[in-house]
């Protein structure tokens, strides 16, 4: 049972726009919530995270934004560049010690 | 400050063998997590040990195991290999848990 959902596999955007990445939820039990990085041959990189008491946050170029009532949320990346370029995880947790990840979106910035 | 070590990088192994994954935490870290990756799929998470307990665990089957040493460093082990075991296998460290995690290169697991 897939508790983190990241519907669109691939994304494609022109650099110096914007890219939307996706990701719904299941369990209101979540508080905590992240988003990773993952080029190939490599491990996943932590982005940015964000807390069931914040709506927002910012770092950067990318910024996350929670919706509670709409387990929902997305990462913009503005603008974007072709070094973004890289498959996006998000993650939650609701005791800190076991994440749920989605199956991840691959980005691709076209220059 | 060095990142989280995984050995080895590549495996091939037949079905019915086993196998032991290594993964060296980054230093300070005592929470290590193990996640299964195949396409598809994401990450799926195995489990998760801190200070030498196992904290939680995922829904694999009991083929699945791990242990952590007092040093921090943890070691999966996979028995009785399926050719569905296929897949990257990733350690992730952080230094309690409730952060965000430090993520290893992983191990290719290849079931022949």
């Amino acid at each position: 049972d897939q508790q983190v959902k990241q519907n669109s596999p691939s994304l494609s955007v022109q650099e110096g726009r914007i890219s939307i990445l996706n990701c719904d939820y299941t369990n209101s039990m979540f508080d905590y919530f992240l988003w990773y990085k993952k080029y190939p041959a490599e491990g996943p990189t932590f982005l940015i995270s964000i807390s069931s008491i914040k709506d927002k946050n910012e770092d950067g170029r990318f910024t996350v934004f929670l919706n509670k009532s709409a387990k929902h949320l997305s990462l913009h990346i503005v603008p974007s560049q072709p070094g973004d370029s890289a498959v996006y995880f998000c993650a939650a947790s609701n005791t800190g010690n076991q994440f749920y990840f989605g199956t991840g979106t691959s980005l691709t910035v076209i220059p | 400050k060095a990142g989280v070590t995984q050995t080895p990088r590549y495996l091939i192994k037949t079905r019915g063998q086993q196998v032991t994954l290594s993964c060296s935490p980054i230093s300070g870290h005592r929470s290590v997590s193990w996640y299964q990756q195949t396409p598809g799929q994401g990450l799926q998470f195995l489990f998760e040990y801190f200070s030498e307990t196992q904290r939680n665990k995922g829904n694999f089957p009991g083929r699945f195991s791990g242990r952590q040493f007092s040093n921090s460093r943890s070691e999966m082990n996979v028995s009785t290999l399926e050719l569905g075991d296929s897949a990257l296998y990733l350690c992730a460290s952080s230094p309690h848990g409730n952060q965000p995690q430090h993520f290893g290169d992983g191990t290719r697991l290849s079931i022949l």
